[in-house]
């Protein structure tokens, strides 16, 4: 079992509805990060997170410490938003990441 | 500002050669990650420098590889006797600060025939 699970692996949805991806990871964390892959391959971070929530425009983030899982969340989706979404977790004490394997998102117009 | 910036973008090198991968962080960041992803894998990282700590090599996936950053700076990736399982982009990441976000530049895709 990989330490850091993601679903779904992939999600097409039309433009306009509100999108959950999930992440869910089997260790203790200090940190919680959050990406988008476009195609092409450049890699932005969205968030990082250890506790509670964040937002920033129609993207939020939200993590539960206790449940061991994090949820981001997309309102009024557009196809810009197309990409692939990939968490990340950091634990041990040390700077490592181990990342899931990403959840492929599809707007269509 | 300028960005993360790798070099070269590209790179295809026979099965036996070395290869050198080139980062440039963000001017005044601390902290430079290494990672790589191979086709249909996810990402996994490979090595973390932060300032002049001795780095974190846990991730590399063998001696072959190995890692510098010179002057705190700009930061070198060297894989020897390059064979075909290391194809994959290898990414580079910087931040301000250890446990900062992370700014990730373009990659370097190494194909190894």
């Amino acid at each position: 079992k990989n330490e850091v699970e993601q679903s779904p692996q992939n999600l097409t949805a039309q433009e306009g509805e509100f999108i959950t991806i999930n992440c869910s990871y089997s260790v203790g964390i200090s940190a919680l990060h959050w990406l988008q892959q476009h195609p092409g391959g450049g890699i932005v971070s969205l968030f990082m997170l250890s506790s509670g929530k964040k937002k920033h425009g129609r993207l939020i983030a939200t993590i539960n410490i206790q449940e061991k899982h994090s949820s981001l969340h997309i309102t009024a989706s557009h196809p810009r938003d197309s990409a692939v979404y990939i968490c990340a977790v950091r634990s041990g004490g040390n700077e490592k990441l181990t990342f899931g394997t990403g959840t492929r998102l599809t707007i269509i117009p | 500002g300028a960005g993360v910036s790798q070099s070269p973008s590209n790179k295809v090198t026979e099965k036996g050669k070395d290869v050198e991968l080139r980062c440039d962080p963000i001017s005044g960041h601390t902290a430079l990650y290494w990672y790589r992803q191979s086709l249909g894998q996810g990402l996994e990282f490979l090595i973390y420098f932060q300032g002049n700590s001795a780095p974190d090599k846990s991730g590399l996936p063998s001696d072959r590889f190995s890692a510098e950053r010179t002057g705190g700076s700009v930061s070198t990736l060297t894989i020897q006797r390059t064979q075909q399982e290391d194809s994959a982009v290898y990414l580079c990441a910087s931040s301000l600060l250890k446990s900062d976000t992370q700014y990730f530049g373009p990659g370097t895709r190494l194909t190894v025939l």
